[in-house]
């Protein structure tokens, strides 16, 4: 069975901090992918990045980067210098062979000015 | 804007009643997935369309029922409603029929059941 944990229910953090969330999944496939989105307190989904799991190289995008470690089965993502836009409520979610994307719960994101 | 429509953005309805929740893909896009997000079990995938023909299952209860039509819009339907299907729900686009692709999500639509 495919499952994604996201054991950070809630953070708050202060502008300009960094911030790590923490992602750790489940699965037996030996393709899979790796999604994080983000949801702001408008609601829609954003996608910010996906990785498969031949991929282990790390990535930066602007102030966001992705640490993707398959000896822990997890795939964390880094907020660096952190600002108020960044508040939202972030998924990572895990697709494998049954097409099925499985979503974590969750990591509500505050950044306070 | 993802380019992905969900209508309505709202729905109020009674327990027992059916409703249908309609969503436009992206210009181009020829797969469609419908997502569920409650308090209870939090982001659901429920079914996926490719083309006009269903391509994968998940969650979803034998009460929904969802289809693609040829012009590519797809619509949900959900029957015999209870206070426990309300709920965000979402549709999401991608060009490709593997999910492996990102997918777009729409704005969502809003269903309460009272």
């Amino acid at each position: 069975a495919q499952k994604v944990t996201q054991a950070q229910t809630e953070i708050s953090v202060v502008e300009k901090e960094d911030v790590t969330l923490d992602c750790v999944y489940e699965t037996r496939d030996t393709t899979y992918y790796l999604f994080w989105y983000k949801q702001p307190p408008s609601g829609e989904l954003v996608f910010l990045i996906r990785r498969n799991s031949f991929d282990e190289q790390n990535e930066i995008s602007g102030r966001y980067s992705w640490n993707f470690q398959k000896s822990t089965s997890s795939f964390n993502f880094t907020i660096t210098a952190s600002q108020v836009v960044d508040s939202a409520v972030y998924f990572c979610a895990l697709f494998g062979d049954n097409n099925d994307m499985r979503f974590g719960a969750g990591t509500r994101l505050t950044v306070k000015p | 804007d993802s380019g992905v429509t969900q209508t309505p953005k709202h729905l109020i309805t009674a327990t027992g009643q059916r409703v249908t929740l309609r969503c436009s893909p992206r210009s181009g896009d020829l797969s469609v997935y419908w997502y569920q997000q409650s308090l209870d079990q939090g982001l659901q995938f429920l079914i996926q369309y490719y083309n006009g023909e269903e391509r994968a299952k998940g969650n979803i209860l034998e009460r929904f029922s969802a289809q693609q039509f040829p012009d590519l819009h797809s619509e949900l339907n959900l029957s015999s409603l209870e206070l426990g299907d309300s709920a965000l729900y979402f549709c999401a686009s991608s060009v490709v029929p593997e999910g492996v692709h990102e997918q777009y999500f729409g704005p969502g639509t809003r269903l309460t059941v009272t």
